[in-house]
């Protein structure tokens, strides 16, 4: 159980255009979705949180209108690059959080397998 | 704010080997603490946790306890197999509020070689 999917694990494109990145809650609904980036031999960089239903929390540094953020349901996420550039290449990875999955102490996310992004 | 520093790879070890990888953090309040596997491809998987003071967390012959008094998490195995073969990452998730926010360490980078 609590399986996160990732549609495309692999994606190239040209400067200029946009590309969207689903991620999708197979077994579960997800009350909040993360978006991260995560950079060669580098951690993850939490790039947003968001609610279904309701606007994206961007990190600090993070651009709204580069990196646009939808949860319309409770098993989907879309996260849009939009006029993609080389330095935007990266792993991109979502995790989701399961409705009345929390505790006292923390609210456990399940992460998907990434989508490798390339802007040539 | 939370920051997670843990040991920096890469590390290569026989199998059968002790495994341990250093984990510190600096956080507000009384954080809960994770340890992540990513094998090669794939997302992250939630190694084990501990969510207060003293708490062991263990899975699959890994082991960490939560050391408030040295903010540390350190992450244990006896005897590690070419399987083991992933990076680890620790990390911090805050209380309070509807979204609990993880923060990770770097990663370290483990080999095991036959």
């Amino acid at each position: 159980g609590a399986v996160v999917s990732q549609h495309p694990s692999r994606v190239i494109c040209k400067s200029g255009t946009s590309v969207k990145i689903e991620c999708r809650s197979l077994d579960f609904q997800a009350t909040t979705m993360f978006w991260y980036r995560q950079f060669p031999k580098q951690s993850l960089m939490l790039m947003a949180t968001s609610n279904e239903g309701s606007k994206a929390t961007y990190e600090q540094g993070v651009e709204k209108d580069k990196f646009l953020i939808n949860h319309a349901s409770l098993t989907l996420s879309t996260l849009t690059v939009t006029s993609a550039h080389p330095e935007d290449s990266s792993f991109y990875i979502c995790s989701a959080s399961p409705v009345g999955g929390g505790t006292s102490s923390y609210n456990e996310q399940f992460f998907g397998p990434g989508t490798r992004l390339t802007v040539l | 704010g939370n920051s997670v520093t843990q040991m920096e790879g890469p590390v290569t070890l026989s199998e059968e080997a002790f495994l341990t990888i250093n984990c510190t953090y600096t956080a507000t309040g009384y954080p809960s603490l994770f340890w992540y596997v990513q094998y090669p491809g794939e997302g992250l998987q939630l190694l084990l946790k501990a969510t207060k003071a003293d708490d062991k967390g263990s899975n699959k012959g890994f082991e960490a306890t939560y050391r408030k008094e040295t903010t540390s998490f350190h992450l244990e195995k006896g005897s590690v197999q070419v399987s083991d073969s992933a990076v680890y990452f620790c990390a911090l998730s805050g209380r309070g509020g509807s979204n609990y926010k993880l923060t990770f360490g770097k990663g370290t980078l483990l080999t095991v070689n036959p």
